[in-house]
């Protein structure tokens, strides 16, 4: 199963937003809703962000969200902040029954 | 409070054999599938297994299975992965996540162990 895509870097400045996205199949992102959105700072363990494409975990900021259009998922961050600068992965249900990752985006926060 | 601790990881040669525990806490265990997801060096992360809550439905992808086995001990609260005939590309920090109930995602992370495969 071959991993999503997602782009190596995006940044922005405080108070901006940004969007990454992530990009997989007709066999995958596109074939169900269970997109997830994880970030993950230096050394640290991730962190579940965004689930089932759009719903956040309580405790997450709304700053947060998450979309889908076809075989490509996003996650928006509106209002940036410097702690949001961190490493963020995107993972998919695939149909044939696996879960693969994206290769992870690092955000940089100018 | 929702705790994941992972144990066993260290320094083995290829061919080896590693077994890795995970002790849980805060939450009704057998409730929950459990995962292993690893993360190389400076790479992103790689879906490793998934046992079901009853501990008999496993799942791995191509990449680690018929070497790799997942197992729970809803007595204990604790996950296992036991890791036979490691590779090279094997070595990485393996975290243990809890899975949420109806959705392929993971809510609650454990701090990692690593496992390094070398001669």
């Amino acid at each position: 199963q071959s991993a999503l895509t997602q782009p190596a870097s995006v940044s922005g400045s405080p108070g901006q937003s940004i969007t990454i996205s992530c990009t997989g199949t007709s066999s995958d992102v596109g074939a169900c809703n269970s997109v997830s959105w994880y970030q993950q700072h230096p050394g640290k363990a991730p962190k579940l962000m965004i689930y089932d494409v759009t719903d956040r975990p309580s405790g997450v900021s709304d700053r947060f969200s998450g979309s889908k259009s076809g075989n490509t998922a996003s996650l928006a961050i509106s209002g940036l902040q410097a702690e949001d600068e961190a490493d963020y992965h995107c993972s998919s249900f695939a149909s044939s029954g696996t879960l693969v990752f994206g290769g992870g985006t690092k955000v940089t926060v100018l | 409070e929702v705790h994941l601790l992972e144990s066993g990881g260290g320094l083995v040669q290829p061919g080896g054999s590693l077994r890795l525990s995970c002790a849980a806490s805060g939450f009704t265990f057998r409730s929950y599938a459990m995962n292993w997801v690893r993360q190389a060096p400076g790479k992103g992360l790689e879906w490793v297994s998934t046992v079901g809550g009853s501990g008999a439905d496993t799942y791995y992808p191509d990449s680690v299975r018929g070497r790799f086995s997942i197992s729970r001990d809803n007595s204990k609260n604790t996950l296992h992965l036991q890791m036979n005939t490691l590779r090279a590309e094997d070595t990485a920090v393996y975290f243990c996540a809890k899975g949420i109930v109806g959705s392929h995602s993971f809510d609650v992370w454990g701090q990692g162990t690593m496992v390094t495969v070398s001669s």
